[in-house]
């Protein structure tokens, strides 16, 4: 299994600005995935970041909007980008562990944002 | 296109009852599903999946069942407890790594 660790676990953000979010993974893996998690709803993927390539990009989200690196196998930050009230939401960062009978996701706690 | 979805937004249990929480999904394709809990305040924690080439599986106190006929898939929680408490998600992929999250119900426990 891996532990993942998120900063920061909450923010509260004005409108217009940015903020990156960490994520720090207590081994190596290939692909981190970010989801977004908008209240009372379900999880979205925003992207899968490898190390060493351009993040892939779901419909709906662009690399303007959510920039995101992949320094090494261990860590990878999202970007939120001229923030609006409407990205208000929890951004969770994830991998994958092919241990398993199918590709179980472990999850870090979440970042929750608020954007006023 | 590929979704998840799910039948009921919440389900209220008594303790020491069984759960039953339903899906069902439009993509035949996917490889796999998985059911995730998430309690306040924390990410998904996988509980069980099962693969499309299976109908049933079986847990501690959980069991998933998939019905490919009628593109159906639940979770049966033996003996609810109150620490079952959460929203749980159904989720599917395929070979590739992206995968895709149901709408999520919300479980309440009695005492």
């Amino acid at each position: 299994s891996a532990v993942i660790s998120q900063k920061p676990s909450r923010d509260i953000c004005q409108r217009g600005t940015s903020l990156t979010i960490q994520c720090q993974v207590d081994s190596q893996v290939t692909m981190m995935f970010w989801y977004r998690q908008q209240p009372g709803q379900s999880l979205t993927l925003i992207a899968t970041a490898n190390q060493g390539s351009e993040a892939t990009y779901e419909s709906g989200f662009v690399i303007d909007k959510f920039p995101i690196s992949r320094p090494n196998l261990t860590f990878s930050t999202l970007t939120v980008s001229n923030m609006s009230p409407e990205d208000s939401s929890i951004y969770l960062c994830s991998v994958e562990d092919h241990g398993g009978v199918t590709g179980e996701l472990f999850f870090g706690e979440g970042s929750r944002l608020t954007v006023l | 296109g590929e979704s998840v979805g799910l039948h009921l937004p919440t389900l209220s249990v008594q303790e020491g009852d069984n759960s039953i929480i339903n899906c069902a999904y439009s993509n035949s394709a996917s490889d796999y599903f998985i059911w995730y809990k998430q309690e306040s305040g924390k990410g998904p924690q996988f509980i069980i999946d099962i693969r499309s080439n299976m109908d049933k599986r079986q847990g501690q106190r959980v069991t998933v069942l998939l019905n490919k006929t009628v593109k159906h898939l639940s979770l049966q929680i033996a003996a609810t407890q109150p620490g079952d408490s959460a929203v749980y998600f159904c989720a599917g992929g395929t070979g590739g790594f992206k995968t895709i999250f149901g709408a999520g119900t919300r479980l309440f426990v009695k005492a």
